[in-house]
């Protein structure tokens, strides 16, 4: 029973489309996470969301847009794709910030934008 | 501007040997420390963590050193073995360093293990 899953593992889109990538926690955990893995294989947090409330962006273009539903949920959308978007985009969760006893992450989706 | 680094891209260790593998901040303010490790097409997976207050932490094989005054941790694995094969991330976090408290990773490296 997977604890963070993430949708789809693989996408291939074309420049200027629209695509979202969805994620979902079972762990009732309160805070979620998308982190950017690039080419040079840094993962950078894009967004956090707590208790449905975002609480961080980091200076993420505002083609990105995190959407939470509830707080199991947080789904990125990414609007006009652009080359330089294609990456591994995880999706984690943890009970409190600061990372207190680890993150659990998802699988990864890899996206490639042509 | 790189806040936790891992200088070494890849480390090679002969199975039943010690691999030990480093990492580097620079934000003083971070106070919790971390190591994933991450299999390819899988989400890095959580390891074993170390506070500030302290300067060990060991669970089984795992065994994590924090130097505070160098900014400075590793990871030791003891023994080796084939299946601990994965890239290894450190992570910092700090209530007022990096991101609001949120994890700042390092570049990974790659630990391959041979039999």
């Amino acid at each position: 029973d997977t604890a963070v899953s993430q949708t789809p593992k693989y996408l291939v889109t074309q420049m200027g489309n629209d695509k979202s990538i969805k994620c979902e926690q079972n762990l009732g955990h309160d805070t979620m996470y998308w982190y950017k893995q690039d080419s040079k294989k840094f993962l950078k947090i894009m967004f956090s969301y707590n208790n449905k409330e975002l609480i961080i962006n980091e200076t993420v273009p505002n083609r990105f847009s995190p959407k939470s539903p509830d707080k199991a949920h947080l789904n990125l959308h990414i609007n006009s794709l652009e080359l330089g978007d294609s990456a591994v985009y995880f999706c984690a969760s943890s009970q409190l910030r600061q990372g207190k006893g680890g993150y659990t992450f998802g699988s990864g989706t890899r996206l490639t934008v042509v | 501007d790189q806040q936790v680094k891992q200088n070494s891209p890849s480390l090679s260790v002969q199975e039943g040997r010690i691999s030990i593998l480093n990492c580097d901040y620079t934000n003083s303010m971070f106070d919790y420390f971390l190591w994933y490790k991450k299999y390819p097409a899988e989400g890095p997976t959580f390891l074993i963590s170390i506070s500030s207050i302290k300067d060990k932490n060991e669970d089984g094989r795992f065994t994590v050193f924090l130097n505070k005054s160098a900014k400075h941790l590793s990871l030791h694995i003891v023994p080796s073995q084939p299946g601990d094969s994965a890239v290894y991330f450190c992570a910092a976090s700090g209530r007022y360093g990096g991101s609001q408290g949120n994890l700042i990773f390092g570049k990974g490296t790659k630990l391959s293990v041979k039999p």
